[in-house]
């Protein structure tokens, strides 16, 4: 069946560097993706959404990329801080948030 | 933002025993809220959809008649996991659709269940 999937299950880097998170969808007719952030033992957090009619959406040390040809997604996160250790959802759906389906996660932790 | 309020957080019970869960909107009205399920690192799996008024719709291989979603209000749905086995042990997490012409979703802080 179609899928979102995340490449990296793990990623891990200094504090002060930019990350970049990826993530390979499947469906061709998804037109609406989102990220979020999963703290432990919490509820996932919105971060950033796009549509596909965009390749490139900033927000607050965030930016989202979408590039349609190869069905990929990255989530890019400037000047890593310890409070952005937490595991990273991507997530798609055609036309709109209800009922999406989520990626499989990638565990970012940010080394002092 | 948004914010969506899930409660309890944390539960622990005895095999057998039901457990309620109740997942409030607090600043929105929600006539749809999802219901999901998360074992430890894995990604959220969506349990039902919740609709307010009317009968919840299951995914597949989710048994109707062990988890009772319930949608009294427009900002209210509640989860009961009925007779409880220690299978059943997991993270839960609800989540509300604000908006009807740019839909978003905001998600609750999840309730963690142990099934002694």
């Amino acid at each position: 069946g179609e899928s979102v999937g995340l490449h990296l299950p793990t990623l891990s880097v200094q504090e002060g560097d930019n990350s970049i998170i990826n993530c390979a969808y499947s469906n061709s007719a998804s037109d609406y993706f989102i990220w979020y952030k999963q703290e432990s033992g919490k509820g996932p957090q919105f971060i950033i959404d796009i549509r596909s009619n965009m390749d490139k959406r900033q927000g607050q040390r965030v930016t989202v990329l979408l590039n349609k040809t190869v069905k990929h997604l990255s989530l890019q996160i400037a000047a890593t801080q310890p409070g952005d250790s937490a595991v990273y959802f991507c997530a798609e759906n055609k036309g709109s948030a209800r009922q999406l389906t989520f990626g499989s996660g990638t565990q970012l932790t940010v080394l002092p | 933002g948004a914010v969506v309020s899930q409660h309890p957080s944390r539960v622990i019970c005895k095999s057998g025993t039901s457990v309620k869960i109740e997942c409030r909107s607090l600043d929105f009205q929600a006539t749809t809220m999802f219901w999901y399920r998360q074992f430890p690192k894995q990604s959220l799996m969506l349990m039902a959809t919740s609709n307010e008024g009317s009968k919840a719709t299951y995914e597949q291989g989710v048994e109707k008649d062990k988890f009772l979603i319930n949608h009294a209000s427009l900002t209210l749905s509640t989860l009961t996991v009925t007779s409880a086995h220690p299978e059943d042990s997991s993270f839960y997490i609800c989540s509300a659709l604000r908006g009807s012409a740019n839909e978003k979703l905001f998600f609750g802080s999840g309730t963690q269940l142990s099934v002694l």
